[in-house]
């Protein structure tokens, strides 16, 4: 069964400091990793999708790595605003893809002004 | 706008009681999917349907129940053999139930039992 792990599960920065998550997981056999923000009471929103034979994808400050035969992945948010403050989860899809999504607890963020 | 409709926001339920939460969405999606979650836990796959008219279970449907009559609507019925309904409910949909498309989730529906 596939477990995937985000850690540190809480953390304060700076702003203006970049931002490093991390998400590990134990089945190499993925077909992609996705990464989503959820704020406070609220659905999840998708940020970054990498697909098993990508390495990295970025979408303006936000810049997310994969390393498959590791089982590692790492979201990095450069230069964090206020505005980033959220709960950030990892989820990844084995041979079923959408259908079985395996999600991480999420590293909840606080970037202080 | 497109998106995916969750409703009610919140919602009380009695014990013994069945209530059922809906999810309507516009994207023209195939598959959708119910999830819940408990405070400071992941996401656990409820149901999931990827066509009309046929759904799966996910790694928790004991206690649950769920339709799919049309593309735009997977409603979630919590019936009293779930003993522990208290949490929060996030509907989802994708383009296919398979890898490589982005999952958009609605708003969530809180529900508590009291």
């Amino acid at each position: 069964k596939q477990e995937v792990t985000q850690i540190p599960a809480a953390l304060s920065v700076p702003e203006g400091e970049n931002l490093v998550l991390n998400c590990s997981f134990t089945d190499s056999a993925i077909y992609n990793l996705q990464w989503f923000r959820q704020d406070p009471g609220k659905g999840l929103t998708s940020l970054l999708l990498i697909q098993s034979s990508q390495r990295e994808q970025t979408s303006g400050r936000l810049n997310a790595s994969l390393d498959k035969s590791s089982g590692r992945s790492t979201l990095y948010i450069a230069a964090s605003q206020p505005g980033d403050s959220a709960t950030y989860l990892c989820a990844v899809s084995g041979r079923e893809g959408n259908n079985r999504l395996a999600f991480g607890k999420g590293n909840q963020v606080v970037v202080i002004p | 706008d497109g998106g995916i409709t969750q409703s009610p926001k919140y919602l009380f339920r009695k014990e013994g009681q069945n209530v059922t939460l809906s999810c309507e969405q516009n994207l023209n999606h195939d598959a959708m999917y119910w999830y819940r979650q408990d405070p400071g836990q992941g996401l656990r796959l409820i149901y999931y349907s990827q066509i009309v008219n046929d759904f799966q279970k996910g790694d928790i449907a004991e206690g649950y129940s769920v339709s799919r009559e049309k593309k735009e609507s997977f409603p979630l019925t919590v019936t009293s053999a779930q003993k522990n309904p208290t949490a929060f409910y996030l509907c989802a949909s994708s383009m296919f139930g398979y890898s490589g498309n982005t999952i958009y989730f609605g708003e969530g529906s809180w529900l508590t039992v009291v």
